[in-house]
């Protein structure tokens, strides 16, 4: 069975803050995708990252970085200086390799940036 | 490029009654899904459709649920008689076939309530 658990349910950030938010899964496959989704008031789920489990290499993407540790099962997400803009639902994501691109998602971190 | 559409945004209704939500995917995606979301819980998957058949509907309730895709484009999703326990959002993604490995992209969704 796969799980994806996001334990942080609330963080709140002053502007200009960093903000890391934890993402831990399980998973038996050898092979499998991590993603990242963002879900502003909007509801729209916007896509973020997509990671392989063959790639352990980290990513930034602007203010945007992303740490992927297979020996902990964490791909962990940290926004720099953050925004007000920021300010949504994120979720974690598992998907099986051939698993017909169905997607597990964590039950989401909301992140709020005040001034 | 047109995003995923979605209608309607809200509905209400009340409990035995039925609803239908619609969705159009962005073109040239040849799967679709459709997700629930339930407050503070992440998408649950509910039916996967490759073109104009069902891949995956392990989860979807039958007994109330049904979706269709006819023509390999739009979709219709169904519930007949709700029950308290649907108000949800209920999301719809599209992406290229599975095989290509590429992400979903989610519309708005539509904001049931079931009273």
């Amino acid at each position: 069975a796969q799980k994806v658990t996001q334990a942080q349910t609330e963080i709140s950030v002053v502007e200009k803050e960093d903000v890391t938010l934890d993402c831990v899964y399980e998973t038996r496959d050898t092979t499998y995708y991590l993603f990242w989704y963002k879900q502003p008031p909007s509801g729209e789920l916007v896509f973020l990252i997509r990671r392989n489990s063959f790639d352990e290499q980290n990513e930034i993407s602007g203010r945007y970085s992303w740490n992927f540790q297979k020996s902990t099962s964490s791909f962990n997400f940290t926004i720099t200086a953050s925004q007000v803009v920021d300010s949504a639902v994120y979720f974690c994501a598992l998907r099986r390799t051939g698993g017909g691109n169905k997607l597990t998602f964590g039950t989401g971190t909301q992140l709020k940036v005040e001034l | 490029e047109a995003g995923v559409a979605q209608s309607p945004r809200y509905k209400i209704i009340e409990k035995r009654q039925s609803v239908a939500f619609w969705c159009n995917p962005i073109s040239g995606h040849a799967t679709l899904y459709w997700y629930q979301q339930i407050l503070g819980q992440g998408p649950k998957l509910l039916i996967q459709f490759q073109n104009n058949g069902v891949v995956d509907d392990s989860q979807l309730p039958k007994d109330r649920f049904s979706a269709e895709r006819l023509k390999g484009v739009d979709s219709t999703l169904k519930i007949q008689p709700a029950k308290l326990e649907d108000s949800a959002v209920y999301l719809c993604a599209s992406s290229y076939p599975w095989g290509y490995n590429s992400p979903l992209h989610f519309g708005n969704g539509t904001r049931l309530t079931v009273t």
